[in-house]
């Protein structure tokens, strides 16, 4: 099993453009999440799901959108960059309470 | 003032030293979770517990439900526990599938 996938690993992007970060799971886990991670702050919770067409926001929703079309794929849309997403970006997912994380997403909005 | 607070923030320790890391939290919480982010970033879940005491190796990590705090301590340490290891903590009430995260104590173990 590959556990908790993500895609990209790295991006630059400039401000005002859009991308989309893709989250995939094989283990079957009806939660899934976004989290992003700063230099100084523990992580934060940005968009979360309970289940395949659900989402939900976490602390820090603002700029970002997600889709769970898919059980298996959590994706992380910005729409507009901008230099404060400059960020770490980590999914993870979980049957119960213990979340299993993917490698992170380094991203950085010049 | 963060919910939940770790401490020390930076650590360094020699090879087989026995290391405490502890965390606070100022809330009721229905568990506790440990993970360790190894410097390449990924993140692993070590421990989930409610009270009492887990060990798995040379990790143990223990909780006090009343006084509020838990502990994660190394043993003979070795240079590939330097990690940065954190600590969450899931809310008695609300959606308690969120976790609140500590900013992590950056442990540093030299040969």
């Amino acid at each position: 099993n590959a556990g908790v996938t993500q895609t990209p690993k790295f991006r630059v992007l400039k401000t005002g453009q859009s991308m989309t970060l893709l989250c995939a799971q094989d283990m079957n886990h009806e939660y899934m999440y976004w989290y992003r991670q700063d230099p100084g702050m523990g992580l934060r919770l940005i968009h979360y799901s309970v289940g395949e067409g659900t989402t939900a926001k976490g602390e820090v929703p603002d700029g970002y959108n997600v889709s769970r079309l898919k059980k298996q794929n959590f994706l992380l849309g910005l729409e507009s960059a901008a230099p404060s997403q400059t960020s770490v970006y980590f999914c993870a997912s979980s049957a119960s309470y213990e979340q299993y994380f993917g490698p992170g997403t380094r991203l950085t909005v010049t | 003032k963060n919910e939940v607070e770790q401490s020390p923030q930076n650590l360094t320790a020699q090879e087989g030293e026995f290391i405490t890391i502890n965390c606070s939290y100022s809330v009721g919480i229905s568990a506790l979770h440990w993970l360790q982010q190894h410097p390449g970033g990924g993140i692993v879940s070590l421990f989930m517990l409610s009270s009492g005491k887990k060990k798995h190796g040379r990790l143990i990590a223990t909780i006090n439900i009343q006084e509020k705090h838990s502990s994660l301590h190394i043993t003979a340490s070795h240079p590939r526990d330097s990690a940065v290891y954190i600590c969450a903590v899931r809310y008695n009430a609300g959606n308690n599938r969120k976790l609140i995260w500590g900013l992590g104590t950056s442990l540093a173990v030299n040969p």
